[in-house]
């Protein structure tokens, strides 16, 4: 079964609301990273946050992580078009190098 | 500085045939991984190499998967012969250390007809 959870898994909101978005994963980890996925393009990385971090920024981007939930959410505030996208979480596990991807929550900002 | 380059970006082939996925990492970085979305499920580690040598081959899904990263640079990987499960966008990443950051690159997207 896959290690991280994106919930909800579709989310549609205006242009200038904030979009959050959750993960949930079963095991301990090394770090979790948050990925974005535009329509046909790949990956690109957003924020990586380690387990001994509880918060970190990155522009309008604000992700926390709970350890003893074993859970992350990814806040973007003040949403754009260009933020219309699908939204990923990957952890990385302790004794481990790769990530596991949870299913990614599609985000739809309207204009 | 160039980022994480795959090659060719779209292939369309046949049952039982070959084809060949290029991936080039970003200059320097050891940890090369290959990864992959099949339809409607969410991606999956398939490989991981640090160098040219393999250290985790683990989510390779049978023997008609050939990785390889001769020099300790670009990969490839081989799927031969190709079945229509297969079909799916193979992304490659690379990173300088282990367990931090990976970049991506834009994928392959492989369909088997």
């Amino acid at each position: 079964s896959q290690q991280g959870e994106e919930d909800p898994q579709a989310l549609s909101i205006q242009e200038g609301e904030n979009a959050t978005m959750n993960c949930s994963y079963k095991t301990s980890i090394n770090n979790l990273q948050w990925y974005r996925q535009n329509s046909g393009r790949g990956l690109v990385h957003l924020i990586l946050i380690r387990s001994n971090e509880r918060e970190k920024h990155s522009g309008r981007l604000r992700v926390t992580l709970d350890t003893s939930k074993k859970s992350s959410s990814l806040l973007i505030t003040a949403s754009r078009a260009a933020d219309t996208a699908s939204y990923f979480c990957a952890t990385a596990l302790l004794n481990d190098y790769k990530l596991s991807f949870g299913a990614g929550t599609t985000v739809t900002v309207r204009a | 500085e160039a980022g994480v380059t795959q090659f060719p970006s779209h292939s369309v082939i046949e049952k039982g045939q070959t084809v060949t996925l290029r991936c080039d990492p970003i200059s320097g970085h050891d940890n090369l991984y290959w990864y992959r979305r099949v339809m409607g499920k969410e991606i999956k580690f398939l490989l991981h190499f640090v160098k040219e040598s393999k250290q985790d081959e683990s989510g390779m899904p049978n023997n008609r998967f050939l990785a390889e990263r001769t020099g300790g640079t670009y990969s490839t990987l081989k799927v031969q012969p190709a079945e229509l499960e297969d079909s799916g966008v193979y992304f490659c990443a690379s990173s300088q250390v282990a367990r931090e950051t990976q970049y991506f690159g834009p994928g392959t997207r492989l369909l088997v007809l």
